[in-house]
Order: C-alpha cells, then structure tokens, then sequence
C-alpha cells in the first residue's frame, strides 16, 4: 500500500540555525498532513498541521510546507533550540478512504550547542 | 481525564506469558490507534477503532496480538504467549473524529525476559 516517509535519518544542527526536516509522502490524494515531535521517553506530540489545500502554514518558529507536485513535506524550525532535539514525523491523512493516521519513518533532530 | 491515559507505564514479563496494556482515551473521542515502537524506530501501525465501526486490524503483526475497545472509550491491547521481539513501547493515540490529529499517551513499556 501507499505510505508516508522515509526510513529514519539523523539532522545535526546548531543551535540558533534554522533546520529543515523532510518527508516524501506516496500517496497523492491525501488530503490533511500533521507533523508530531517526539522527546526521549515520551509520546508524539502535535506541532503543525497543513490541509492539502495549502502549500503553507506558519507557527511560531515553525512552518511547514507542502509541495503537491513532488508530493514532499517540510517542516521549517527557525532558530533551532536545545529543546527542538527530538525525533519529528510526519503523518497523512486520507479522508473518506478510513480516515487513518498513517506515519512516516520519522528524523532525529539533534541540536549542538 | 485531560489525556490519553495508559497503563501501566513499564511492563516486564516472562516469554510466553499473555500481557495486557490498557488506554483510557481523551473523553469524547471517537477514533484510537495503537502503535508499537521499537527502540530508536519509528511507529509501526497496530489496529485504529473509529466508533462503532469494525476497526482495522491490518497492523496486527500476528494472531497472538488483539485489542478491543469497549463502550466506545477504554481500549486494551492483548499479547498472548509474549515473545522477545514483543519488546517495545505500545502508544496508544485518540482524535475526536476521523481525519483529525490523534493525541498520544505516554506508552506503555514492555519488556519480555
């Protein structure tokens, strides 16, 4: 079946760096996308969500983008901090087609000092 | 309760004795999904419930694994004649309708000995 995201890579930054995590998604009609932190110990928490209606949406420090084209995620983190190290997913959603939550693979953000 | 609630937190048990891990979801929600994790992995789809709909059990890794959902609201996740590789964390998630973000507990770790 279709999926989303890659195996699991790692991303070293600098704190204060601005960092970029990626996710390819399969499925192209997919219709709402969500990407999740997850800190040592911890569930997965919700950060930002995008509907495919939209090639952007900004937090605060972070934005995600969507590329329908290339179907690929990204998750913008401005001014990357020692709390941002984490592992971050990615997750799709297709309506009418069971409504499920379908996860990537997941990055490790590690943020250096 | 405010969260997803699961329990209990850490687990460990003899190969081949049955476990059961519990989730008390967010009061109200209609959707929840376990997942399994193993160390430093990403989430790995179990079974999702959604109502009173028959839930998707396509992740289910083997027979010896099921969950039901009573009610609508608490869910337990049952490993029968546990094995080694059954070690990980079980996330349990709820949402409070289909195609919407899940929030997730803090698991449940499992360790088989």
């Amino acid at each position: 079946g279709e999926s989303v995201g890659l195996h699991l890579p790692t991303l070293s930054v600098q704190e204060g760096d601005n960092s970029i995590i990626n996710c390819a998604y399969s499925n192209s009609a997919s219709d709402y996308f969500i990407w999740y932190k997850q800190e040592s110990g911890k569930g997965p928490q919700f950060i930002i969500d995008i509907r495919s209606n939209m090639d952007k949406r900004q937090g605060q420090r972070v934005t995600v983008l969507l590329n329908k084209t290339v179907k690929h995620l990204s998750l913008q983190i401005a001014a990357t901090q020692p709390g941002d190290s984490a592992v971050y997913f990615c997750a799709e959603i297709k309506y009418n087609a069971g409504n499920m939550l379908t996860f990537g693979g997941g990055t490790r953000l590690m943020v250096k000092p | 309760g405010a969260g997803v609630s699961q329990s209990p937190s850490n687990k460990v048990t003899e190969k081949g004795k049955d476990v059961e891990l519990r989730c008390d979801p967010i009061s109200g929600h209609t959707a929840l999904y376990w997942y399994r994790q193993s160390l430093g992995q990403g989430l790995e789809f179990l079974i999702y419930f959604q109502g009173n709909s028959a839930p998707d059990k396509s992740g289910l890794p083997s027979d010896r694994f099921s969950a039901e959902r009573t009610g609508g609201s608490v869910s337990t996740l049952t490993i029968q004649r546990t094995q080694q590789e059954d070690s990980a964390v079980y996330l349990c998630a709820s949402s409070f309708k289909q195609g919407a973000e899940a929030f997730f507990g803090q698991g449940t770790r499992l360790t088989v000995v």
